[in-house]
């Protein structure tokens, strides 16, 4: 099994100011289709998982442009340009490359 | 409005059987692949089971194979997992979720909560 480990798991951060977070696997993401099966999610409290962005780097519908994914492989990283008040919540990395999927541990990020 | 909503859920002895259902409406339900992601209380997300469009592929994690049956009917446009054999460990929200393409989940349900207990 591909096994996912994030960094920091908590990641106090003052608004407006910028966050990141790591992900990396234990083995390559890479498909042979050049695409990175890559995903990150934010569940905020209370609510159900939200995806954020697809394959690496793509911004889902209506995500904010403050975030943006990026990495290739191994090592990949979620950026938010200006943390915003209700960006609080649980931010998670997921490989789809195969079965078993998995998700890394996740990341708290809270306000200060 | 494009939307999942899970049913089925509640509390079962250890050993016990539990049916989830996941309703979707406002997209063409037979054109995707589905997933069902689990969540113990305060804990991650877990990948539980994937269906494609069709209903002739089906994946498992390990910790629910052969317990645990996904199946869907798109002319009923459900989803659902057949839950047997169940264990305290099995207790968490279970979340349908859409892949739409490129693997991604693009849309989730609200959760059903199974509850494993004596």
């Amino acid at each position: 099994d591909i096994v996912m480990t994030q960094s920091p798991l908590s990641l106090p951060v003052t608004p407006g100011e910028p966050a990141s977070i790591s992900c990396r696997s234990s083995q390559s993401l890479l498909h042979n289709n050049e695409y990175n099966y890559l995903d990150w999610y934010l569940q905020k409290p209370g609510q159900s998982p939200q995806l954020l962005i697809c394959l690496g780097s793509n911004r889902a519908s209506g995500v904010p442009d403050r975030f943006s994914g990026s990495g290739s492989g191994t090592d990949f990283t979620l950026k938010i340009s200006r943390v915003e008040a209700e960006d609080v919540g649980v931010y998670y990395c997921m490989h789809s490359l195969q079965t078993p999927i998995t998700f890394g541990q996740g990341t708290r990020l809270e306000i200060k | 409005e494009v939307q999942l909503v899970e049913s089925g859920g509640g509390l079962v002895q250890p050993g016990g059987s539990l049916r989830l259902s996941c309703a979707a409406s406002g997209f063409t339900f037979r054109n995707y692949a589905m997933h069902w992601v689990r969540q113990g209380p305060g804990k991650g997300l877990v990948w539980v089971s994937y269906i494609d469009s069709e209903g002739i592929t089906t994946r498992y994690a390990d910790s629910v194979k052969g317990r645990f049956t996904i199946s869907r009917d798109n002319a009923k446009n459900t989803l659902y997992v057949q839950m047997n054999s169940l264990r305290d460990e099995d207790t968490a929200v279970y979340y349908c979720a859409r892949d739409g393409g490129a693997r991604a989940y693009d849309i989730w349900g609200q959760g059903t909560m199974v509850i494993v207990s004596s």
